[in-house]
């Protein structure tokens, strides 16, 4: 298996729920993403991670906790959201952070009822 | 913050013609990436640009970093279906964050 994968691809939470993204690459990189896409918007980061520390959080609620226990897998925890955080959450790689192209995973659709 | 003006927002287009897009910032970019991204899936990597001036080809696709290192753009000549989808620029500023133009959905008519 190459690239970028992430799991479930779809999930459907209440805002009571606990649940987890996950995300693994097979790409050898050492820097992770979550970033969050809504419709019309454009990418929204929320969390790099660097070999493994997070190197930046971009305001994100503290009801989006990440997790990277290697530089293969990242864990976006999510526990109380609300309806507007219904989105597609994308997973990304790359060799480095700074000037290095990110690959992407296919995502998971996230609804809140 | 820094944006990227990413035009146009939209394109219907007949199968066979030439598609233009481009994309400017307000400060200069150390890189200029193009993606495709199809309903369901994550964006795809198309073309990474790393130096002003450089002129890039992947199949019928052609993206440019522009002289200024403030625009690029890309082209896909001879359209067909498969190319529907919507197109996301993306760039590196002098301080390593990476910027995303808000995307151009491009609709392709056989």
């Amino acid at each position: 298996e190459t690239g970028v994968t992430q799991t479930p691809r779809h999930l459907v939470m209440g805002m009571t729920n606990k649940k987890s993204l996950k995300c693994e690459q097979h790409l050898g990189h050492n820097a992770m993403y979550w970033y969050k896409q809504s419709a019309k918007k454009p990418l929204e980061l929320m969390f790099v991670y660097s070999l493994e520390e997070r190197v930046e959080n971009n305001s994100v609620p503290s009801r989006f906790s990440p997790e990277c226990p290697n530089s293969s897998h990242l864990f976006l925890h999510l526990h109380t959201l609300q309806p507007e955080d219904s989105a597609l959450y994308l997973c990304a790689s790359s060799l480095r952070t700074g000037n290095s192209p990110l690959h992407f995973g296919n995502g998971t659709r996230l609804t809140v009822t | 913050g820094q944006q990227l003006n990413q035009s146009p927002q939209s394109m219907f287009i007949q199968e066979g013609e030439d598609v233009s897009m481009n994309c400017t910032s307000s400060s200069i970019f150390n890189t200029w990436l193009w993606y495709k991204q199809d309903p369901g899936e994550g964006p795809v990597l198309l073309i990474a640009l790393y130096k002003a001036g450089e002129l890039t080809s992947n199949g019928r696709l052609t993206a440019q970093f522009g002289i200024t290192r403030k625009d690029s753009f890309l082209n896909i000549s001879a359209s067909i279906p498969s190319d529907v989808g919507i197109y996301f620029c993306a760039g590196h500023e002098a301080g390593g964050k990476l910027i995303f133009g808000q995307g151009t959905e491009l609709s392709v008519k056989p």
